[in-house]
């Protein structure tokens, strides 16, 4: 079945340590994004990407980043510059960008210690 | 900042009908509304979206004011799996720039009870 998968579901890490979340996607889809969620919040838009090599970014880029070398793959990086990294964050995808439905991973809850 | 103005919480019966309610006084000709749920801990769902004709599908139907100011999602027969945020999202449909990009408010908590 096709979908958009985020992995690891829960991740731990110490303060001042890069990591980099994990979001592939077999749907064909041109657009992807990632968003980040803290409790009781709404989604918030970090970066997203209309087409392979290219992104652009969100309302709150700063402390992240991201690269599209694949259509299917769009990986996310908190890097130690991110001041509150922990949080909920969504991956999604679209046909075509601002095209229709968006689709969303089960995301990936990031916890810095 | 999010273009909508929903209620932050409401209750709903379980088998009764669930009317959620969305303000968007300012939306433009060429702006749809949408409508995404998120069940805790989990990615948000696609559940409809319209221009101005009222749309029905499996999960939903979404009626839309004449004038387009407001919008309400109707779950007819709502159950306790549909206990969940739900997001009303309004947007351009375009291919550039960022207009076309979704904007998540805090949506409304719907509590399902039995």
């Amino acid at each position: 079945d096709g979908g958009i998968t985020q992995s690891p579901k829960y991740l731990f890490r110490k303060e001042g340590q890069n990591v980099t979340l994990s979001c592939e996607q077999n749907l064909n889809h041109d657009a992807m994004y990632w968003y980040r969620q803290d409790p009781g919040q709404g989604l918030r838009l970090i970066y997203y990407s209309q087409i392979v090599n290219d992104f652009q970014k969100g309302d709150i880029a700063e402390g992240y980043s991201v690269s599209r070398e694949k259509k299917e793959s769009f990986p996310l990086t908190v890097t130690s510059a991110q001041k509150n990294p922990t949080a909920f964050y969504l991956c999604a995808s679209s046909i075509r960008p601002k095209r229709v439905g968006y689709t969303f991973g089960s995301g990936t809850r990031l916890t810095v210690v | 900042d999010a273009k909508t103005t929903q209620p932050t919480s409401m209750d709903c019966a379980e088998g009764r009908a669930a009317n959620l309610p969305c303000n968007h006084s300012t939306i433009s000709g060429n702006e749809y509304v949408y409508w995404y749920r998120q069940i805790h801990s989990q990615g948000p769902q696609y559940i409809i979206h319209g221009l101005k004709n009222n749309e029905t599908n499996e999960m939903a139907s979404l009626i839309i004011t004449e004038d387009r100011k407001s919008s309400t999602l109707i779950l007819p027969h709502a159950t306790l799996r549909d206990t969940a945020v739900y997001y009303c999202i309004v947007r351009v449909e375009n291919y550039g720039g960022s207009q076309g990009n979704l904007i998540f408010g805090k949506g409304t908590k719907l509590s399902v009870k039995p």
